[in-house]
């Protein structure tokens, strides 16, 4: 079954300290994404990929960085967090052959 | 911004009423999708609909996409309690096949 994993699914971090989000995707897609909801808001794109080794900046990529090692996995990394990143993040994988991109769960940052 | 700058938008409803919301888009997009977000949950897909058809039915679903006025409508027919989530509606942003998403409408069905 298709599937998107995030982890952690929660995390509390200070600031200035380093985060770092993971995602995993059984989907064999090429795509990946990085997107953040902020409390009555849509979802904006931070980064994405279009295949192992490849990272490209989104709308609103300042302050992040992005890692993808694999096809299977995406990784999200904030060096320096600020309380600005406090939100949900969400990872979503895709590819021109499919529908729509599928998305994981969510993981809520909270940064104090 | 793909989208205009409105906020999240909440309708409640009574059950088994119908209900319509609305998005318009500034960009041209092949597509509209339309997600369902359940609180705590992902973004799921209910609907996609492309730039050559003019509605699109799944179940007690009903999307409309008029590309002229570069809007789209989604309708829920005989709201059910379960209907009850978060609905965003998003285009094609034009690079590997990710997605721009508008601001969403709560839908809140009352029993």
């Amino acid at each position: 079954e298709a599937a998107v994993t995030q982890s952690p699914r929660n995390k509390v971090a200070v600031t200035g300290g380093k985060v770092t989000l993971s995602c995993n995707q059984t989907n064999n897609h090429n795509n990946m994404y990085w997107y953040r909801q902020d409390t009555g808001h849509g979802l904006r794109l931070i980064h994405y990929s279009y295949g192992a080794g490849s990272t490209e900046k989104g709308d609103i990529p300042d302050g992040y960085k992005a890692s993808r090692p694999s096809q299977e996995n995406f990784s999200l990394i904030l060096e320096l967090a600020t309380p600005s990143q406090t939100s949900v993040y969400f990872c979503a994988s895709g590819d021109a052959c499919n529908q729509a991109p599928l998305f994981g769960e969510g993981t809520r940052l909270s940064v104090l | 911004s793909q989208w205009g700058e409105e906020n999240l938008q909440a309708l409640s409803i009574q059950e088994g009423e119908d209900v319509t919301m609305n998005c318009s888009y500034k960009t041209y997009t092949t597509v509209v999708h339309w997600y369902r977000q359940d609180s705590g949950r992902g973004p799921a897909l209910i609907i996609l609909i492309r730039s050559n058809e003019r509605e699109k039915r799944s179940g007690r679903l009903r999307a409309t996409l008029d590309t002229s006025s570069q809007s789209s409508s989604l309708s829920i027919t005989a709201a059910q309690c379960e209907d009850t989530a978060v609905y965003f509606c998003a285009t094609d942003a034009g690079f590997a096949s990710a997605l721009t998403f508008g601001s969403g409408t709560k839908v809140i069905v009352l029993p």
